[in-house]
């Protein structure tokens, strides 16, 4: 199975950028790149998602290495309301598309 | 708010038991998945339903099973409750037959004791 590898755990000032990297270097040409994250207590919020270009909305930004064997989620000011886990995951065309989850990089905001 | 519901909130039973989950997708919705949280295997896709038919498996027991009415709405029975089936639920939805933009609900934590 294609799989991501991300830092366990990430810390970030208030108000900077935050880059959250993921490696995904068995990903073949039809996987998609997915960013989803989880605020604690809650359910996984979708953030975003792209194939080869890099990807832009209101959340986050989505760069991806022109080989597409790394991501980088972008969060251009974080605040406090940002921290949770933030989980870069693959969907596979062989499953449908299908999300596989990592376990996920925890994002600590410092105030 | 994601717009998906998710009945009972909690939910506490016995080994051997059989529980039913309940998920009310958001409006206009037509895919509903169900994924399994727990703390040693992470987010586990479990079974997709798209406009009421089944679209796709994951690593779902047997002794699980689901379904999805004419009016979107989805349960997952789980039946002979082991401890090891103790967790968070997860229901989400999406408007097409794609994954790639899920609504996940606030889930169903069940204690199997």
């Amino acid at each position: 199975d294609a799989k991501t590898t991300q830092p366990n755990s990430m810390e970030s000032n208030e108000e900077e950028p935050v880059h959250l990297p993921c490696n995904h270097s068995t990903i073949s040409g039809t996987d998609y790149i997915h960013w989803y994250r989880q605020l604690p207590s809650q359910g996984p919020e979708y953030v975003i998602h792209g194939l080869t270009s890099n990807v832009n909305n209101r959340m986050a930004s989505l760069a991806i290495a022109e080989d597409r064997k790394s991501s980088t989620l972008i969060l251009h000011r974080a605040t406090l309301r940002d921290a949770a886990v933030y989980y870069c995951i693959l969907s596979l065309m062989d499953s449908n598309y299908q999300l596989i989850w990592g376990a996920g990089t925890k994002l600590i905001i410092k105030p | 708010d994601s717009g998906v519901t998710q009945t009972p909130k909690h939910l506490i039973t016995a080994t051997g038991q059989r529980v039913t989950l309940r998920c009310s997708p958001r409006s206009g919705d037509l895919s509903v998945y169900w994924y399994q949280q727990s703390l040693d295997q992470g987010l586990q896709f479990l079974i997709q339903y798209y406009n009421g038919e089944e679209r796709a498996k994951g690593n779902i027991l047997e002794r699980f099973s689901a379904q999805q009415f004419p009016d979107l709405h989805s349960e997952l029975n789980l039946s002979s409750l082991e401890l090891g089936d103790s967790a968070l639920y997860f229901c989400a939805s999406s408007a097409l037959d794609s994954p790639y933009e899920q609504y996940f609900g606030p889930g169903t934590r069940l204690t199997v004791t």
